[in-house]
């Protein structure tokens, strides 16, 4: 079972707004992720970390960007929020188990932008 | 380059009717690990299970069971007996040993019906 947590779980808000969206863990993870969802529809990669002030672009390019500057903590900013970004993103953090890496999903944020 | 493909979209079942999903992967790796994954209506996916190119054992975990085979390049997944919790969208995931990024598939729906 995994302790991680996003907030908030719902969002609706005006286009060109900010928003931050949080997430963290307290396993102690090296390795965190965020991916986009749209309804029914597969994940995406957008951002990854491999550890503090380490922070990647993933395989969907995204107007966000993300931080990682505590190891448990890994928010995701967008600077002026679009309906284009409406969708539902997904944190996870990952580490070595028995020599393998399994993520662990949080409970997700439903975006939506008016 | 990974892809994970899993043909079937939506799949209903009346309760206690056995369901299989398919996932069929590509990857020019020779160590890689194979994911599968649950997220019912509320959103989290829920990890199900991991296994890596060198265990082609089957796996059984209660109702659940899963059949690996390499020649096929097929992970698929057998719910037995179902019942109305199992409905929820299952997606098969990959990732390559030194890559710990997934590669998600589309999902497949499963609905049971009472």
């Amino acid at each position: 079972e995994a302790d991680i947590y996003q907030t908030p779980r719902y969002l609706v808000i005006g286009t060109g707004k900010k928003i931050t969206l949080e997430c963290s863990q307290t396993m102690g993870h090296d390795k965190m992720y965020w991916y986009q969802q749209d309804p029914g529809m597969e994940l995406h990669l957008i951002h990854y970390s491999y550890g503090v002030n380490s922070t990647e672009k993933g395989d969907l390019s995204s107007e966000s960007t993300v931080s990682r500057i505590r190891t448990e903590h890994f928010p995701l900013t967008l600077e002026s929020a679009r309906p284009s970004h409406t969708s539902q993103y997904l944190c996870a953090s990952s580490d070595l188990e028995r020599h393998q890496e399994t993520q662990y999903f949080g409970p997700g944020t439903r975006l939506l932008v008016l | 380059a990974q892809k994970v493909t899993q043909a079937q979209t939506e799949i209903s079942v009346v309760e206690k009717e056995d369901v299989t999903l398919d996932c069929v992967y590509e990857t020019r790796d020779t160590t890689y690990y194979l994911f599968w994954y649950k997220q019912p209506p509320s959103g989290e996916l829920v990890f199900l299970i991991r296994r890596n190119s060198f265990d082609e054992q089957n796996e059984i975990s209660g109702r659940y069971s899963w059949n690996f085979q390499k020649s096929t390049s097929s992970f698929n997944f057998t719910i037995t007996a179902s019942q109305v919790v199992d409905s929820a969208v299952y997606f098969c995931a990959l990732s390559e040993a030194d890559d710990y990024k997934l590669s998600f598939g589309a999902g497949t729906t499963v609905t049971v019906r009472a």
